[in-house]
């Protein structure tokens, strides 16, 4: 496709169960960023990646929370015993190298509601 | 990455031109300046950057102050499918993996 695709677009989960969320960045390109979005809020980043490795995991909010990316392209969140305050939307964006003046194509995030 | 303050809300009418301040006193020689907008129920989308001189494409113009402390995305003629938040935000070379977005500006276009 020629934009980043996250799926799925909506998941409702029941508190302490886990799940995945998976991006697909735009073709080509080595960086990937995960974001948070609660409602009404700004976005809250989570981690990104250079490739397959993940040098900034600094935003992740807690050990319930990891991700990984193979083959340089598709990535995959977990988020392992759900918990309400998880409910947010979860955005994936992708760019062609990692710099400065780089600019961030977002996919439209997946929407995590934690019963 | 340095912070940036952006008015809460705006409001225009439509196809008149719409101003968006940002202020970033704390920023360094080497930060870009990036705006980005999200439209309702979408992920953010790319407007523009900009590093010390004015810039313009096709979806808007960027203007930087000579010192560098405040920058203001320009919309040259609002219109409805212009409603969204805008993020004003820095990018610095040691914090080039990520971009810290605040709350932004809810620019409301008025018919």
């Amino acid at each position: 496709g020629a934009g980043v695709s996250q799926s799925p677009s909506n998941k409702v989960t029941e508190k302490g169960k886990d799940v995945e969320l998976r991006c697909d960045p735009i073709s080509g390109h080595t960086a990937l960023y995960w974001y948070r979005q609660s409602l009404g809020q700004g976005l809250e980043f989570l981690i990104y990646f250079q490739g397959n490795s993940a040098p900034d995991k600094s935003g992740l909010p807690s050990d319930r929370f990891s991700a990984e990316r193979t083959g340089g392209s598709v990535s995959t969140l977990t988020i392992q015993r759900t918990q309400q305050e998880d409910s947010a939307v979860y955005l994936c964006a992708s760019s062609l190298v990692r710099a400065t003046n780089e600019k961030l194509f977002f996919g439209s995030g997946t929407q995590l509601s934690v019963l | 990455d340095a912070k940036t303050t952006q008015p809460n809300s705006m409001e225009s009418n439509e196809e008149e031109p719409v101003h968006l301040p940002c202020n970033h006193s704390t920023i360094s020689g080497t930060d870009y300046i990036h705006w980005y907008r999200q439209l309702p129920s979408q992920g953010p989308e790319y407007v523009i950057h900009g590093l010390t001189s004015n810039v313009n494409n096709r979806m808007a113009s960027l203007a930087i102050a000579e010192d560098r402390k405040s920058s203001t995305l320009i919309l040259h003629r609002a219109t409805l499918r212009d409603a969204a938040v805008y993020y004003c935000i820095l990018r610095d070379p040691t914090g080039a993996n990520n971009l810290f977005f605040g709350t932004g500006t809810r620019l409301t276009v008025i018919p």
